[in-house]
């Protein structure tokens, strides 16, 4: 399986700010895709990163909330903007390999 | 009616007893199967993958599926304390190179020491 690093770990961001949170794989994958986890609730998916194209957003998730880079086959991004405290929550990485699906550390980030 | 739907527990079992945790999906033509397990504050971790009717073991995991019923389940053998945590279902949607998982709410397994 491949081995993803997620940065910041976590973090604790103020109301009207913007997060970016890094992801980096250990080898070139296919799909990537952004995760979030409520507190007590399953995984929603954001939307898929696409290598070199406009990523492809779930129903509910926009661009201009949460814009997705992913300039190559091994990281990728997600800013969290113009955060609210409903924004709180686990913001995971995640890729497909073998078609299987691997999970990063995710990011825990709590807006106050 | 989700896509995924699985009982939310938590589901108490005595250590040493076999856990029993079932997942339905809605899509039937859905191709595969993964179970995941979650301890608290961590990520999931898959433990199974499952693509063809019938049984597949590893270890002290058995991964059934049905695709007639659309029906998985995941059994635990001989359970430990350390196999508390919440266990999510997931299932592809959508074609070859372009599907999604679609995850279930998760149960959560309590293992009695």
């Amino acid at each position: 399986s491949a081995v993803i690093s997620q940065k910041p770990s976590r973090d604790i961001c103020q109301r009207g700010t913007s997060l970016t949170i890094q992801c980096q794989v250990d080898s070139q994958v296919t799909m990537m895709f952004w995760y979030r986890q409520q507190p007590g609730q399953s995984l929603t998916l954001i939307a898929t990163a696409n290598q070199g194209s406009e990523a492809t957003y779930e129903s509910g998730f926009v661009i201009d909330k949460f814009p997705i880079s992913r300039p190559n086959l091994t990281f990728s991004t997600l800013t969290v903007s113009n955060m609210s405290p409903e924004d709180s929550s686990i913001y995971l990485c995640s890729v497909t390999g073998f078609g299987e699906q691997y999970f990063g550390p995710g990011t825990r980030l709590t807006v106050t | 009616q989700k896509e995924v739907e699985q009982n939310s527990g938590p589901l108490s079992v005595p250590e040493g007893a076999i856990a029993s945790l079932n997942c339905t999906y809605s899509d039937r033509v859905s191709q595969s199967f993964f179970w995941y397990r979650q301890y608290s504050g961590k990520s999931p971790e898959l433990i199974m993958s499952i693509y063809s009717n019938g049984d597949k073991e590893d270890g002290r995991f058995t991964a059934q599926l049905n695709k007639a019923s659309q029906y998985v389940s995941l059994l635990i053998r001989d359970s430990q304390p350390s196999d508390s945590a919440t266990y999510l279902c997931a299932v592809t949607k959508g074609t070859s190179g372009t599907y999604k998982y679609i995850f279930g709410t998760g149960t959560r397994l309590k293992v009695l020491a």
